[in-house]
């Protein structure tokens, strides 16, 4: 079964870092570009950052630049999320995505809450 | 504030046709494909159309999209319960290198 599951939410302080991970499973991690997507509580969806497969290109949403660092370990099946300097507006659910082209997301994992708050 | 622009709620009666629209630019849907999200309450969301009007495998054939020039929509017919959810458009985004959501829609049945 192809599966995506997150792990390493919580709650942090204003000003913290956290590392969020992605374990895949059931399809080649290696092949494919990967995604994280966030949810605030009771809002849309927005694209955070994404990474091709080979991670030799990686861009971010202007709203995390310079503050969160997406990596891969294609030997672990795994992809993170590390985020610095944590903001109350980065308060939500993370998804990680496998892209189906250009712009869409076939597979998601359930989601793992971050909740920055002091 | 979305990039792509969507009716915040939609509803309709068991077995009607319900359409919900999403507004965008010449930077994303005037230039790329629209794709849908399903998400129902609790869940992540769930490709519903991708490449404007193709279903993935398991979609019923009762959804489908469409787009013309900077807009695109997404038809429901013969609504079911079940269908109760919150819908998003996306698209890729030229301007912004990264894909674009709207803000999603509220499906009611009632």
């Amino acid at each position: 079964e192809v599966q995506l599951v997150e792990s390493g939410g919580g709650l942090v302080k204003p000003g913290g870092s956290l590392r969020l991970s992605c374990a895949a499973s059931g399809f080649t991690f290696s092949t494919y570009g990967m995604n994280w997507v966030r949810q605030a509580p009771g809002r849309g969806l927005e694209w955070v950052s994404s990474i091709s497969s080979s991670s030799s290109y990686i861009y971010y949403a202007d709203s995390v630049k310079g503050r969160f660092t997406i990596s891969r370990d294609n030997a672990k099946n795994s992809l993170y999320l590390q985020m610095n300097s944590l903001r109350a507006e980065d308060t939500a659910v993370y998804y990680c995505a496998r892209p189906r082209g250009v712009g869409s997301f076939d597979i998601w994992g359930q989601g793992t809450m971050v909740t920055v708050s002091s | 504030q979305s990039v792509l622009t969507q009716p915040p709620s939609a509803s309709g009666t068991p077995g009607q046709r319900v359409t919900i629209s999403c507004s965008g630019s010449s930077s994303n849907i005037g230039s790329n494909t629209v794709n849908w999200y399903q998400q129902l309450a609790g869940t992540a969301p769930k490709l519903l159309i991708y490449s404007n009007n193709q279903r993935p495998s398991g979609v019923p054939d009762r959804f489908s999209g469409s787009k013309s020039g900077t807009s695109a929509s997404l038809a429901i017919s013969g609504l079911q319960s079940e269908d109760e959810a919150d819908y998003y458009c996306a698209a890729w985004d030229d301007s912004l290198n990264g894909p674009v959501f709207g803000g999603g829609t509220k499906l009611t049945v009632l």
